[in-house]
Parts: structure tokens; C-alpha cells; sequence
């Protein structure tokens, strides 16, 4: 079975800082889709970021990237120039390729201050 | 619309009603996923769609609940004799490829 950790509840940062949320998963698959989400009160669930396991370059969409690192099965978000509008809950989510069955972490509660 | 919906936004009831949950998922997407989320919890995966046949219903609790697409489109959530354990947030979303989901904003269920 896979399993997602995400080992920081909450975390917080200044305005236009950077932080990183961090992401291990247990997996004995080779083939696999790593993502990140965001959620805010309002509970919609925004896909972030999305990340292939085969592909080797970190995946970056503007102030947001990846650490991708597969032997050690971790997946770290990286946002770079914090807004306020990042504040939210952040799910990291595994995917098995051509498995519809996507597993999440608990999430980490990111504040970002004024 | 433009993204998935679902309805009602909230739905309070007495411990052991029914329950029905409803998705509009993007237009053309064929496929449909449940997932339910408990308090500080991160989204469980409880059934999948592929057009109108539920591909994996694995992640179905028990018997109580059940799902249907009968178009290919709308889906249905059904939750019987409902328990206090049963309170939780359930999320819908579509996929056109499979690998990319696209969330509604989901149903807040309070059983009282």
C-alpha cells in the first residue's frame, strides 16, 4: 500500500519569503504521479503542481517547484516570493500510473503573514 | 460551468436518514472520483467512474454507500441509514486524462 507523510502541520512565513513543505511517500512502484494541492477555506482543492516519477527534471509552475528526489522517495514543495493568497491547507498526493487511486498526506496548514 | 459542482454545499440530517450527494463534473470528462475528508484530514479516495461504470469502488466503507453515473455525466452519492460517523466533507472531481484531477468544491455532511 502507498502511504503519504507529511510531517509539519502547520507552517508559516513572511510575505514574499521562501518556504518548503515536505512530502515522503512509500511506494514499491516504479511508475508513478507525485502532486501538490492546495486547498483554502473555501475547500476547493487547487492542483498546485504535478510531477511524473520517470521524469528527472523537478517540475516548476512560476513561484512554486519541487524537489523531486526518487531514491529517497521525498517530494518538497518549494514557494518562492510568498503572497498572502498562498495561505491554505497543502496536500501532497501519490498516484500509482494508470491507477485511479489517489492517496494523500494529511496536509500542512501554511499562514503566510504581512 | 467551467469546473465541477456539487450540491448542496451543506446538508445537516438526523442519524439514520438518507442522503444523496450530487456531481456535475466538467463537460466531457469520463472520468468521476469520490473522495471523502474527515476533520484535518487529507481527501480518502472512496469510488472511481470511468464513463458509467464504476471502474474501482474499493474505498466504499461499507454497504451504506453507493454511487451511480447512470449518463456518463452526473453522479450520485448515496449514503443510507446515516451515522454520526459519517460527518465529513465529500469531494468530487473529473479527469479528461486520467492523471490530472480537477476538484469540485464539495459537501459539507453533518449527521446529527
Amino acid at each position: 500500500a502507498q502511504t503519504v507523510t507529511q510531517s509539519q502541520p502547520e507552517m508559516s512565513v513572511q510575505e514574499a519569503e521562501t518556504v518548503t513543505l515536505s512530502c515522503t511517500y512509500d511506494t514499491s512502484e516504479s511508475n508513478y504521479y507525485l502532486f501538490w494541492y492546495k486547498q483554502p477555506p473555501s475547500r476547493q482543492m487547487i492542483l498546485v503542481i504535478r510531477q511524473e516519477a520517470y521524469k528527472q527534471q523537478n517540475a516548476t509552475e512560476n513561484r512554486f517547484s519541487v524537489n523531486f528526489q526518487k531514491a529517497a522517495k521525498s517530494f518538497s514543495l518549494k514557494i518562492s516570493d510568498s503572497q498572502l493568497g498562498d495561505t491554505a491547507m497543502y496536500f501532497c498526493a501519490f498516484m500509482k500510473y494508470n491507477n485511479n487511486d489517489m492517496r494523500f498526506g494529511a496536509g500542512t496548514r501554511l499562514t503566510v503573514k504581512p | 460551468g467551467a469546473g465541477v459542482s456539487q450540491t448542496p454545499s451543506n446538508k445537516v440530517t438526523e442519524k439514520g436518514k438518507y442522503v444523496e450527494l450530487r456531481c456535475d463534473p466538467i463537460s466531457g470528462h469520463t472520468a468521476l472520483y469520490w473522495y471523502r475528508q474527515s476533520l484535518g484530514q487529507g481527501p480518502e479516495f472512496l469510488i472511481y467512474f470511468q464513463g458509467t461504470g464504476a471502474a474501482d469502488d474499493s474505498g466504499l466503507p461499507n454497504d451504506r454507500f453507493f454511487a451511480v453515473r447512470p449518463e456518463g455525466s452526473v453522479s450520485t452519492l448515496k449514503i443510507q441509514r446515516t451515522e454520526r460517523g459519517d460527518s465529513a466533507v465529500y469531494l468530487c472531481a473529473s479527469s479528461l486524462t486520467g492523471d490530472v484531477q480537477f476538484f469540485g468544491p464539495g459537501t459539507r455532511l453533518t449527521v446529527l
